[in-house]
């Protein structure tokens, strides 16, 4: 079974600064089914990038990913005010899975 | 525009049954396939069921199967998901999801509901 897991569990960082979010699969998994969203308080998720590296309709392309095999990455490259969430990587192999998520504060 | 509706959550004994429903609008539901996921307070995501677009096929976590079922009816646009032999731990907001391409299942979601609470006390 698939564990993935993600470093930091929090992020403390400023507004305009880089943010780079780790996603690390306990076993390769295929690009085309890894997915990045964005939660914040009270909300539910957003899907921010899928197949590993493609934004969704609407994303900024302040965010980016990129990885392959087991190691993935959420890159947010000036954060602004609205971007400090919850960030959840996730897979989908014989079942969609959550990563424990990274709280960028 | 894409909408989903979550309804029926609430305080519900150990040991009984609910039903979530997920009404959905600005698309056909026949076209996707649905997911529920939930989220436990204070805690991060977990998928807990998929239907298919056209119901043929279900699929369930392991920390559900044999007590929820999901099923849909699509000239109705719901989604549904049956909740049996409740949890202390099955409590947590539930989302229903669309996946992202019709006809596909490619396991994420574009869209969500905002979620309805399920709270089944210890």
């Amino acid at each position: 079974e698939i564990v993935l897991t993600q470093s930091p569990g929090t992020l403390s960082l400023s507004p305009g600064e880089r943010a780079t979010l780790s996603c690390r699969a306990s076993q390769s998994v295929s690009s085309t089914y890894l997915a990045w969203y964005q939660q914040k308080r009270g909300q539910a998720p957003r899907l921010l990038i899928y197949g590993a590296v493609k934004r969704a309709t609407g994303i900024p392309d302040r965010f980016s990913g990129s990885g392959s095999g087991t190691d993935f990455t959420l890159t947010i490259s000036r954060l602004e005010p609205e971007d400090f969430a919850v960030y959840y990587c996730q897979q989908y192999g014989t079942s969609p899975l959550f990563g424990q998520g990274t709280k960028l504060e | 525009q894409v909408q989903l509706e979550e309804s029926g959550g609430g305080v519900v004994q150990p040991g009984r049954s609910l039903r979530l429903s997920c009404v959905a609008s600005g698309f056909s539901l026949s076209r996707y396939g649905m997911h529920w996921v939930r989220q436990a307070p204070g805690k991060g995501l977990e998928w807990v069921a998929l239907s298919w677009y056209d119901g043929s096929n279900r699929q369930y976590a392991d920390s559900v199967k044999g007590r929820f079922t999901i099923s849909r009816d699509n000239p109705m646009n719901t989604l549904y998901l049956q909740m049996n032999s409740l949890r202390a731990e099955d409590t947590a907001v539930y989302y229903c999801a669309r996946e992202y391409s019709d006809y596909e299942s490619e396991g994420f979601f574009d869209y969500w509901g905002q979620g309805t609470l399920v709270t089944v006390p210890s």
